[in-house]
C-alpha cells in the first residue's frame, strides 16, 4: 500500500483554515490516522480512526475519509500549528507513512 | 500515565553493532504491541517494524528486514532494536511508539534516540 499526501509544502497565515489529503493505493477502509511533528520533538497522535479526535487535541482539528481518500482540516490556524503533519495507514503491513506536509507561516 | 523512555544518544563507526531500547511504563506492557520508526536527517517517517511482547511475535518493513532485529523482554518491560552492523546510512533518530488496544491507535510515542554512524 503507498501513500501519497498532498500538499508537501503550504505556506499559510494564522487563522486561515487549511485542508491535507492523503490517498492511499488500495482501500483501507478507516484504518488511518494522523500526527503532528514539531522540530525536534516526536510526533503526537491527533486523529485515528480516520476521523476520532485524539483526547486533548483542539477542536480546531478534523478530519474525514474512508477507503481511498482522507483529509485532516484546521480551521483557524494558531502559531503552533505550524508544524510537519503525516499520514499513517494501519490497515496492513508495513504501516507506512506519507512523505508530510510542512505548513509554514507566510 | 503509559510513557515510553529510550536510551541516550549513540555515535558509532560503520560495521560496529548497537542495540538500543524503549522502557515502558504505566501500562501493561506485554499486551501492547511496540513498533519502532526511523527518521533519517530532514527526512520523513519510516516505518520500520513491530513486535508483540507477549509473544515476541514480529512482523518487519522489507526495507528493513535482515538488517535490524527487534526484541522485547517483558521482565522489565523494554523493547530493543539492534544493528549488527551498522551502516553510515543508519543514522537517524529511531522513536518507538505503542500502539492502544485498538489496532488504528498508535497513542504513545518514546523520547527517540539519536543514532550517529560515522567513520
Amino acid at each position: 500500500i503507498q501513500l501519497t499526501q498532498s500538499p508537501s509544502f503550504l505556506s499559510t497565515s494564522v487563522g486561515d483554515r487549511v485542508a491535507i489529503t492523503c490517498r492511499a493505493s488500495q482501500g483501507i477502509n478507516n484504518y488511518l490516522a494522523w500526527y503532528q511533528q514539531k522540530p525536534g520533538r516526536a510526533p503526537k497522535l491527533l486523529i485515528y480512526a480516520a476521523s476520532t479526535l485524539q483526547i486533548g487535541v483542539p477542536s480546531r482539528f478534523s478530519a474525514s475519509g474512508y477507503g481511498t481518500e482522507f483529509t485532516l482540516t484546521v480551521n483557524s490556524l494558531q502559531p503552533e500549528d505550524f508544524a510537519t503533519y503525516y499520514c499513517q495507514q494501519l490497515y496492513d503491513y508495513p504501516h507506512i507513512f506519507g512523505q508530510g506536509t510542512k505548513l509554514e507561516i507566510k | 500515565e503509559a510513557q515510553l523512555v529510550q536510551s541516550g544518544a549513540e555515535v558509532k563507526t560503520p560495521g560496529e553493532s548497537l542495540k538500543i531500547s524503549c522502557e515502558g511504563s504505566g501500562y501493561d506492557f506485554s499486551s501492547h504491541w511496540i513498533a519502532w520508526v526511523r527518521q533519517m536527517p530532514g527526512k520523513g517517517l519510516e516505518w520500520m517494524g513491530i513486535i508483540y511482547p507477549s509473544d515476541s511475535d514480529t512482523k518487519y518493513n522489507p526495507s528493513f528486514q535482515g538488517h535490524v532485529t527487534i526484541s522485547a523482554d517483558i521482565s522489565i518491560t523494554t523493547a530493543y532494536l539492534k544493528w549488527s552492523s551498522l551502516q553510515a546510512s543508519d543514522t537517524a533518530m529511531y522513536y518507538c511508539v505503542r500502539r492502544g488496544r485498538s489496532p488504528m491507535v498508535m497513542d504513545v510515542w518514546g523520547n527517540g534516540t539519536t543514532v550517529t554512524v560515522s567513520s
